[in-house]
């Protein structure tokens, strides 16, 4: 089953413009990852962060972790047509060893 | 270095019938996990394979099996196919460390 949800399921934007994804998840976690699908390929991991962090960055990403709240969500800044996919938070439970995976929200950036 | 690599890519099997997917993890990653991928029901976690024990499993039947050698590649099994196995299937890699994972391109089953 899926551990939470993501918000919006989809979202569509202009070149140039930020996208925010928002991610809530049920359990304690470890940590928290951010992948991105491009249409029905493997995933590739973005960026981790973990449960004692409130804020990373990574290039033009950012995230940010509400542990209180059981809640992330990641920022593209000055999206371009190439970040057209699919994004997926991931937790890694305090269990450990398997992820849980959110819905994903499909991003469209239009030239 | 090589990625996750996950053989085949495509796959077309008739119910009743049994595949084996395989997948190579990075060279020095012990652990391998498998995912299964539908619109339905989204990403799922089969199970891992730690140092050749399966350390945790999904909610899965019977029929998906999995294992792991010594060199850290693994399989997945699924016997007696049903139509609803048709998915992406993922395999992916890590340290088993609490660190990111990394995926192979995943192999597509269709069960006919």
């Amino acid at each position: 089953s899926q551990q939470g949800e993501e918000d919006p399921q989809a979202l569509s934007i202009q070149e140039g413009e930020n996208a925010t994804m928002n991610c809530s998840y049920k359990t304690s976690i470890n940590n928290l990852q951010w992948y991105r699908q491009n249409s029905g390929r493997g995933l590739v991991h973005l960026i981790l962060i973990r449960s004692n962090e409130r804020e990373k960055h990574s290039g033009r990403l950012r995230v940010t972790l509400d542990t209180s709240k059981k809640s992330s969500s990641l920022l593209i800044t000055a999206s371009r047509a190439a970040d057209t996919a699919s994004y997926f938070c991931a937790t890694d439970a305090t269990s450990g060893s398997r992820l849980t995976f959110g819905e994903g929200t499909q991003l469209t950036v239009n030239p | 270095k090589a990625g996750v690599t996950q053989t085949p890519r495509y796959l077309i099997k008739t119910r009743g019938q049994q595949v084996t997917l395989s997948c190579s993890p990075i060279s020095g990653h012990r652990s391998v996990s498998w995912y299964q991928q539908t619109p339905g029901q989204g990403l799922q976690f089969l199970f891992e394979y730690f140092s050749e024990t399966q350390r945790n499993k999904g909610n899965f039947p019977g029929r998906f099996s999995g294992r792991q050698f010594s060199n850290s590649r693994s399989e997945m099994n699924v016997s007696t196919l049903e139509l609803g196995d048709s998915a992406l299937y993922l395999c992916a890699s890590s340290t088993g460390n609490l660190g990111g994972y990394t995926f192979g391109s995943g192999t597509r089953l269709t069960v006919v």
